[in-house]
């Protein structure tokens, strides 16, 4: 009973690989996110999805391209990794985008570019 | 450009002891704000949430203060458990809308028996 679950929590990889992150959530939130969090624990915002529209897009290498095939899906797809794309990667979700709405996290994803 | 800092990297604490976690932001348009406590190998948790018209809010031993004046938030933990340790984040949401959260470097608490 998850209400935000991502896979895999592990994902070590080497360089050049493409790979890809999914997540899903039975919150039955509209607005879902990706976050990454570096090794000083820096969390930020990389995309949102608001009813499978991107609405925040930050400066990230198009290397990174996220889709939302649904409202309870938000997938990350990574190509050509790199050394520093190594992280933790966090999905997220919350109901609309205003109000006082607090996003709900995942577990996290720990991707090790070697 | 807008940021969430925060003034302690680590807080180490006696068991039973209240603990103060602060945060400072920069944004003095941001109208809402949040805690997030996060354990090892976890993802961030809700704790308590606060909107700019208000100046303090209590949840359940936890109680957030917040003074517009000198942009500064704060979280209060009473009676500090050691369940309690874990890295605290403080977020504020960008005034550009769609819920985008500027997180904090987040402070570290160590709870000790």
């Amino acid at each position: 009973d998850t209400a935000v679950s991502q896979t895999p929590k592990y994902l070590v990889t080497q360089m050049g690989n493409d790979k890809s992150i999914k997540c899903e959530q039975n919150l039955g939130h509209d607005t879902m996110y990706w976050y990454k969090q570096d090794s000083k624990k820096f969390l930020k915002i990389m995309f949102s999805y608001n009813n499978k529209e991107l609405i925040i897009n930050e400066t990230v290498p198009n290397r990174f391209s996220p889709k939302s095939p649904d409202k309870a899906h938000l997938n990350l797809h990574i190509n050509s990794l790199e050394l520093g794309d190594s992280a933790v990667y966090f999905c997220a979700s919350s109901q609309g985008t205003g109000g006082n709405t607090e996003a709900f996290f995942g577990q996290g994803t720990r991707l090790t570019v070697v | 450009g807008e940021s969430v800092g925060l003034h302690l990297p680590t807080l180490s604490v006696q068991e039973g002891d209240n603990s103060i976690i602060n945060c400072a932001y920069s944004n003095s348009a941001s109208d809402y704000f949040i805690w997030y406590k996060q354990e090892s190998g976890k993802g961030p948790q809700f704790i308590i949430d606060i909107r700019s018209n208000m100046d303090k809010r209590q949840g359940q031993r936890v109680t957030v203060l917040l003074n517009k004046t000198v942009k500064h938030l704060s979280l209060q933990i009473a009676a500090t458990q050691p369940g309690d340790s874990a890295v605290y984040f403080c977020a504020e949401r960008d005034t550009g809308g769609y819920n985008k959260l500027i997180f904090g470097a987040g402070t570290r608490l160590a709870v000790h028996p």
